[in-house]
């Protein structure tokens, strides 16, 4: 079955950059975009963009864009997002999730950014 | 960026009972080409990460109790729970894809009254 696991909580200091991992399992990585979304305690959900790991192509919500890089190692069927210049305000559980068609069938467990100095 | 507006914001309905939640979006989701509107619904209950239920705003997932179901198309929208189970206690959320800038509805939270 499809599985994303995802790398596990970092603190990060303001100004400082973290970078998350998601590791797809169960289906052909380069077939399926992968996709990043965020959730502030007790908020909705964010987009915040797409990559597809066939190409390295990616699409970033304008809200993110030259603060937010998707990559992918594809030997490893892998995803990484890295978020730079933190503030506090993104404290937030991070997560990957694989889409179909731009649906998102398959999600990651999450993984928590505190940003505190 | 399409805006996508729930509502309502929360309601609570009785065990068995039909939940009705509305998105609505600031342009039509609807690829005329091929005739498929471009929306999905999530659930997510407290500490899980969001679970497809519906795409092309009527296709359930596989999995998906057919108590769940969709409906409507352009920019009006509804995620309907036909008699509500208590393991339906969860944050609803639409979210579009038919622009390359994905976004998601506000969210609806669902209790039992």
């Amino acid at each position: 079955q499809v599985q994303l696991v995802q790398s596990g909580a970092e603190v990060k200091k303001p100004g400082a950059s973290v970078k998350v991992s998601c590791k797809a399992s169960g289906y052909t990585f380069t077939n399926n975009d992968i996709n990043w979304v965020r959730q502030a305690t007790g908020q909705g959900l964010e987009w915040m963009g797409w990559m597809d790991p066939n190409s390295g192509n990616t699409n970033y919500a304008q809200k993110f864009q030259g603060r937010v890089t998707m990559t992918r190692d594809t030997s490893i069927s892998t995803a990484y997002m890295e978020l730079s210049s933190l503030r506090y305000e993104d404290t937030a559980v991070y997560h990957c999730a694989s889409a179909i068609a731009g649906r998102l069938s398959s999600w990651g467990q999450g993984t928590l950014v505190t940003v505190s100095s | 960026d399409i805006v996508m507006t729930q509502s309502p914001d929360s309601l609570a309905v009785s065990l068995g009972e039909r939940a009705t939640i509305n998105c609505k979006s600031s342009q039509s989701v609807l690829y005329t080409s091929n005739n498929k509107n471009y929306l999905a619904w999530y659930q997510q209950k407290p500490g899980q990460p969001p679970k497809l239920l519906i795409y092309w705003a009527s296709t359930r997932e596989s999995g998906v109790p057919d108590r769940f179901s969709g409906s409507g198309s352009g920019t009006d929208f509804i995620l309907t729970i036909s008699s509500l189970q208590a393991e339906d206690v969860a944050v609803y959320y639409c979210q579009q894809y038919y622009s390359t800038s994905r976004t998601f509805g506000q969210g609806t939270k669902v209790e039992i009254k």
